[in-house]
């Protein structure tokens, strides 16, 4: 069974902090990693892809990626409460494949 | 404006009733994914479609059926075999074939409520 592991939460941050959200997916050979959005009530917005090992900024995110420890992270500089949102962390097993297998998600609250 | 529209976006069906959701893009992507949700996990694949005319199981496929005569359109039925239909339901689409495969647009989704 593929899985995608992520820390339900909530995580709580205060504003301007940052907030780090973790993931670890099962499958060795998984090629293309993605961290989605969610507001409550709402559909997933894609917010990051990340495809080799490093880290890849994108204003006040951060995604970073670890293929020999299986581990994706995303950072989120000067946190903000419009943050506020669980955080899918999304794995797709072959470059060009069609299966996403997505965490449950952590819930993230930036406190004012 | 691109985008995917669904539809309805709140839909109650009795027990024993087929229900069709509807799912309509116009951003040219190849490729349209259902998905579920359900409340505290995470969305699990329903069935894909990487080009018009041909589509395949998910990984809970059993209960629902599809179809993709239209590149814009990817219908998802719920029979009356789906054993707990009540769900968020989310279409998808992107492009096929590269890295942005799993780059993901999805629509507002469909909250279905079996009574």
């Amino acid at each position: 069974q593929k899985e995608v592991e992520q820390n339900s939460g909530p995580l709580s941050v205060p504003e301007g902090a940052i907030a780090s959200l973790n993931c670890t997916y099962s499958d060795r050979g998984s090629q293309s990693f993605f961290w989605y959005r969610q507001y409550s009530g709402k559909s997933p917005e894609l917010i990051m892809s990340i495809y080799s090992n490093g880290d890849k900024e994108d204003g006040r995110f951060t995604a970073q990626l670890n293929k020999a420890s299986q581990y994706v992270s995303l950072l989120i500089r000067d946190s903000q409460p419009s943050d506020s949102a669980t955080y899918l962390c999304a794995v797709n097993l072959d470059t060009g494949g069609f299966k996403t297998i997505f965490g449950a998600g952590t819930r993230l609250f930036v406190k004012a | 404006d691109g985008g995917i529209t669904q539809s309805p976006k709140y839909l109650f069906r009795k027990e024993g009733q087929n229900v069709t959701l509807s799912c309509e893009q116009n951003l040219n992507h190849d490729a349209m994914y259902w998905y579920r949700q359900d409340p505290g996990q995470g969305l699990r694949l329903i069935y894909y479609s990487q080009i018009v005319n041909d589509f395949q199981k998910g990984d809970i496929a059993e209960g629902y059926s599809v179809s993709r005569e239209k590149k814009e359109s990817f219908p998802l039925t719920v029979t009356s075999a789906q054993k707990n239909p009540t769900a968020f339901y989310l279409c998808a689409s992107s492009r096929a074939g590269g890295m942005n495969t799993g780059e993901l647009f999805f629509g507002e989704g469909s909250r279905l409520t079996v009574l």
